[in-house]
């Protein structure tokens, strides 16, 4: 069985700090992970993804994430918050079976960026 | 492309009346699902379609919601009667078969009174 667990459901940053957004995940296969950004009355947009390949993963507005297996932890990560990263961050894992993909979502990580 | 069209966007009923949401993916996505989401939690999957065929239905509350998948491309979602605790936002979600990357519709908030 597949899970995310994301640590902090609230994180309040100063505009221009360091964010960090936290994900642990337990999967029983090679995992597919993924971050996915909410804006208020919006759907869920990819952040950034790892399949296996590098293990640092760059992804859209200045964000990154570390897959570290040793941790079972995929953390977000963006050197200088910005006033319109204020949004909810969820961390999610897939797994490849029966000919399609099944994600499992985390509860989500709400940001807020103080000026 | 056109994205993952989703109607209505909100939704106002009593409890124990019915409701009815659409969604409309993107051309070529076989993999469509259906997440409801509470206010403070991550999306839960209610169901799962590959082209017309369920998939993953094990978390949908078969007493009271159903889902189709028309000719494998539009899908609607129905709660008949509704509950106070189903209001939350319900999201469609589609994906290509080869990459799995899930695209979002902008949801669909339901207030259940």
């Amino acid at each position: 069985a597949q899970s995310v667990t994301q640590l902090g459901s609230h994180v309040s940053v100063s505009e221009g700090a360091l964010v960090l957004l936290r994900c642990n995940y337990s999967s029983s296969v090679p995992p597919y992970l993924f971050w996915y950004v909410q804006y208020p009355n919006q759907g869920l947009q990819l952040l950034l993804k790892y399949t296996s390949a590098a293990t640092l993963v760059k992804g859209i507005n200045g964000f990154e994430a570390e897959f570290k297996k040793s941790e079972t932890s995929f953390h977000l990560t963006k050197p200088s918050a910005h006033m319109s990263d204020a949004a909810e961050y969820f961390c999610a894992v897939s797994g490849y079976g029966s000919g399609t993909y099944k994600y499992i979502f985390g509860t989500g990580t709400r940001l807020k960026v103080l000026a | 492309e056109a994205g993952v069209a989703q109607s209505p966007r909100y939704k106002i009923i009593e409890k124990r009346q019915s409701v009815a949401f659409w969604c409309n993916p993107i051309s070529g996505h076989a993999t469509l699902y259906w997440y409801q989401q509470i206010l403070g939690q991550g999306p839960k999957l209610l169901i799962q379609f590959q082209n017309n065929g369920v998939v993953d239905d094990s978390q949908l509350p078969k007493d009271r919601f159903s889902a189709e998948r028309l000719k494998g491309v539009d899908s609607t979602l129905k709660i008949q009667p509704a509950k106070l605790e189903d209001s939350a936002v319900y999201l469609c979600a589609t994906s290509r078969s080869d990459t799995g990357e899930l695209f979002f519709g902008e949801g669909s908030r339901l207030t259940v009174l």
